[in-house]
């Protein structure tokens, strides 16, 4: 089975700096997705960014960009210029490519991320 | 367009009581998901729709839980007797291609307290 290891519970950055939050998976797969979600307060889980494994270029969305290395299986989040409204859970999460029963996401446990002034 | 809608907001129940929650979809979304998020932890699948039919249901408690989803809409997810450790967040999602590779779109979610 798939695991999803983000080994930073909580993270602080200093309203407009550049802010990296790491994740790592397990998978025999050499196909798949990968996701960050954030989860401000609301509780409403909201997609930052994803990835396709195949791709080799890493995704980018406005000030949130991912560096993903494959062969070490590592997906981080870089959040450029961070606002407060950035503040919030974020998680990471991997899809298999298979259908059926596997086609679920399997998440994280989630990092912390404090913006300050 | 109009978001994934879940009800009620907050739910506090006893244990061994009987509690359900509601979902509608994003209209048009063929697959339907609800997550169980326990404090501290990511969302876990529960139970896995495509249209009116499941898809997965193997991390469903099936003694105490059970989910449907008439007509391939809402759903509604009901968990009779509660014990304790089903406190937690409760997560519905859609997305339109069923493969959900693009990703989902999540409600905001029903907080559950069993005491």
């Amino acid at each position: 089975a798939q695991t999803v290891t983000q080994s930073q519970p909580e993270m602080s950055v200093q309203e407009a700096e550049t802010v990296t939050l790491s994740c790592t998976y397990d998978t025999s797969e050499s196909d798949y997705y990968l996701f960050w979600y954030k989860q401000p307060p609301s509780r409403q889980m909201i997609l930052v960014i994803r990835q396709e494994a195949y791709k080799q270029q890493n995704a980018t969305e406005n000030r949130f960009s991912v560096n993903f290395q494959k062969a070490a299986k590592s997906f981080s989040l870089k959040i450029s210029d961070s606002q407060l409204g950035d503040a919030a859970m974020y998680f990471c999460a991997y899809r298999s490519p298979n259908t059926g029963t596997a086609s679920k996401l399997t998440f994280g446990t989630g990092t912390r991320l404090q913006v300050t002034l | 367009e109009a978001g994934v809608a879940q009800s009620p907001r907050y739910k506090i129940i006893e244990k061994r009581q009987s509690v359900a929650f509601w979902c509608n979809p994003i209209s048009g979304h063929a697959t339907l998901y609800w997550y169980q998020q326990i404090l501290g932890q990511g969302p876990k699948l529960l139970i896995q729709f495509q249209n009116n039919g499941v898809v997965d249901d193997s991390q469903l408690p099936k003694d105490r839980f059970s989910a449907e989803r008439l007509k391939g809409v809402d759903s509604t997810l009901k968990i009779q007797p509660a014990k304790l450790e089903d406190s937690a967040v409760y997560l519905c999602a859609s997305s339109l291609e069923w493969t959900g590779v693009y990703g989902y779109t999540f409600g905001s979610g029903t907080r559950l307290t069993v005491v």
